[in-house]
C-alpha cells in the first residue's frame, strides 16, 4: 500500500533563510508524488509534482523538490523563505485504485512558520 | 482561471439530518474526487468519479452517497448525520488520465458542522 510520512509537525525558519520540509514515501511501483500547501480556512493549492524525469522538480512560488529514489524521499525546498510562505504543507502520493484514476494519499502535514 | 467551485461553503446541521454538498469541477475536467479533512487531520479520500462513473471508493460511510452528473458536477449526499461528520469536505478535479495531468485541483471546501 502507498503511504507518505512527514516526520516534522512544524518547521521554523527565519525569513531569507533556506527551508526544507521533509517527506518520505512508501510505494509499490512508480511513485507519483505531490506537494500541496494549505492556508487557514482555504483549499489545498498544488505546488509541484514528480512523475518521471529530472529528480529536481520546480514548482510554484519558487518552491522545488528533490526526488531521491534510494532514500525514498521527496523533500520540499526553497532557497529563501518569505513570511508569506507560512502555511500547512502536505506531501501526497498517488494511490492506485480501480482503473487509472488514483486517489491522493496525504502525509500528516507540516506547519511551516517563517519569522521576520 | 476558473477554479473548482463548492457549495455551500458553510453548513450547519443537526444530528440525524441530511446534507448535500455540491462540486463544480474546472471546465473540461472529467474526474472528480471527494476528501474529508477533520480538525488537525490530513485529507482522507472518500470517493471519486471518472466520466460519470464511480472510479474508486475509500473510507466513505454507507450513510454517504455521491454521484457525478452529465455536466460533470458532483454531489455528496450525507444522511443520518453524526457529530463525527463535522469536517471540511473538499472536492478536487483533474483533467484526465495522462501522467502529465495527475495533479488534482482543489476547491475551497465546505465546512460542515453537525450539532
Amino acid at each position: 500500500a502507498q503511504s507518505v510520512a512527514q516526520p516534522e509537525d512544524q518547521v521554523n525558519v527565519a525569513e531569507g533563510n533556506p527551508l526544507t520540509v521533509k517527506c518520505t514515501y512508501s510505494v509499490s511501483g512508480n511513485p507519483y508524488l505531490f506537494w500541496y500547501v494549505q492556508y487557514p480556512n482555504r483549499g489545498l493549492q498544488f505546488l509541484l509534482k514528480y512523475i518521471t524525469g529530472d529528480n529536481l522538480v520546480k514548482g510554484s512560488y519558487g518552491f522545488e523538490a528533490e526526488f531521491n529514489k534510494s532514500q525514498t524521499s521527496f523533500h520540499l525546498k526553497k532557497p529563501s523563505a518569505l513570511v508569506s510562505d507560512s502555511a500547512l504543507y502536505f506531501c501526497a502520493v498517488r494511490g492506485y485504485g480501480s482503473g487509472n484514476t488514483g486517489k491522493l494519499i496525504f502525509g500528516q502535514g507540516t506547519t511551516l512558520q517563517v519569522k521576520p | 482561471a476558473a477554479g473548482v467551485i463548492q457549495s455551500p461553503r458553510h453548513l450547519i446541521k443537526e444530528k440525524r439530518e441530511t446534507a448535500t454538498l455540491k462540486c463544480y469541477p474546472i471546465p473540461r475536467h472529467d474526474t472528480v474526487y471527494w476528501y474529508q479533512q477533520g480538525p488537525g487531520q490530513d485529507p482522507q479520500f472518500l470517493i471519486s468519479f471518472y466520466e460519470k462513473m464511480q472510479s474508486d471508493k475509500g473510507s466513505i460511510p454507507d450513510r454517504f452517497s455521491a454521484q457525478q452528473f452529465s455536466d460533470y458536477h458532483s454531489e455528496l449526499n450525507m444522511s443520518s448525520l453524526e457529530l463525527g461528520d463535522s469536517a471540511l469536505y473538499f472536492c478536487a478535479s483533474s483533467p484526465g488520465l495522462l501522467p502529465s495531468s495527475y495533479e488534482q485541483y482543489f476547491g475551497p471546501g465546505t465546512r460542515l458542522t453537525v450539532t
